[in-house]
């Protein structure tokens, strides 16, 4: 089955910084990954997303760079703001069915 | 307003007693999931359903059980058997039968036990 590990745990940037949080898996034949941001008490929700036929995808500030040889991808977050703060998590999916997520980041930006 | 609703939001339970989750959505989603969440560990998959009256376990699955008897509804009962069923508990949906793409999630339910 699928592992994936996420780092960091904690992350915290000042305001107007780039943020950049990794996550690695462990089975070649995951072909999507998400990104899920969950602020606090609330629902987890999608922010951005990549298949595994293409390299890297950008929304606005937001960024997901993916490195099939490596099984490694990762989130880039530019110009962040007070609002950017909350839990952030990676996910692979295997075998179409199945999704196991990071366990999470917990990215603060300071004013 | 389309979405999936979870409820209750807060739930206390004693040990030995079983709790039912309750989870509709009218998306019109085939596929349904179960989560736990506990701090520092990410969410956890407990059972998803792709289509009514079939559900498959997931990682976590023992101590708990579910159904899937209508397409709107996937009910998530913890048992007594579940050792630490003190969490987070949140229900997701996704369109088609396989999790590619976009899953909506519920507000969650937080089960303590007493």
């Amino acid at each position: 089955g699928e592992n994936v590990e996420q780092h960091p745990s904690t992350l915290s940037v000042q305001e107007g910084d780039s943020a950049v949080i990794k996550c690695t898996y462990s089975d070649s034949a995951s072909n999507y990954f998400p990104w899920y941001k969950q602020e606090l008490g609330k629902r987890p929700q999608l922010i951005i997303d990549i298949r595994s036929n293409v390299g890297e995808k950008k929304d606005q500030r937001i960024a997901v760079t993916l490195n099939k040889t490596a099984k490694h991808f990762s989130l880039h977050i530019t110009e962040t703001q007070p609002e950017d703060s909350a839990v952030y998590f990676c996910a692979a999916t295997y075998n179409n069915n199945d999704m196991r997520f990071g366990a999470g980041t917990r990215l603060t930006v300071k004013p | 307003d389309g979405g999936i609703t979870q409820s209750p939001k807060y739930l206390f339970r004693k040990e030995g007693q079983n709790v039912t989750l309750s989870c509709e959505q009218n998306l019109n989603h085939d596929a349904m999931y179960w989560y736990r969440q506990d701090p520092g560990q990410g969410l956890r998959l407990i059972y998803y359903s792709q289509i009514v009256n079939d559900f498959q376990k997931g990682d976590i699955a023992e101590g708990y059980s579910v159904s899937r008897e209508k397409k709107e509804s996937f009910p998530l009962t913890v048992t007594s058997a579940q050792k630490n069923p003190t969490a987070f508990y949140l229900c997701a949906s996704s369109t088609g039968q396989a999790v590619t793409g976009e899953l909506f999630f519920g507000e969650g339910s937080r089960l303590t036990v007493l």
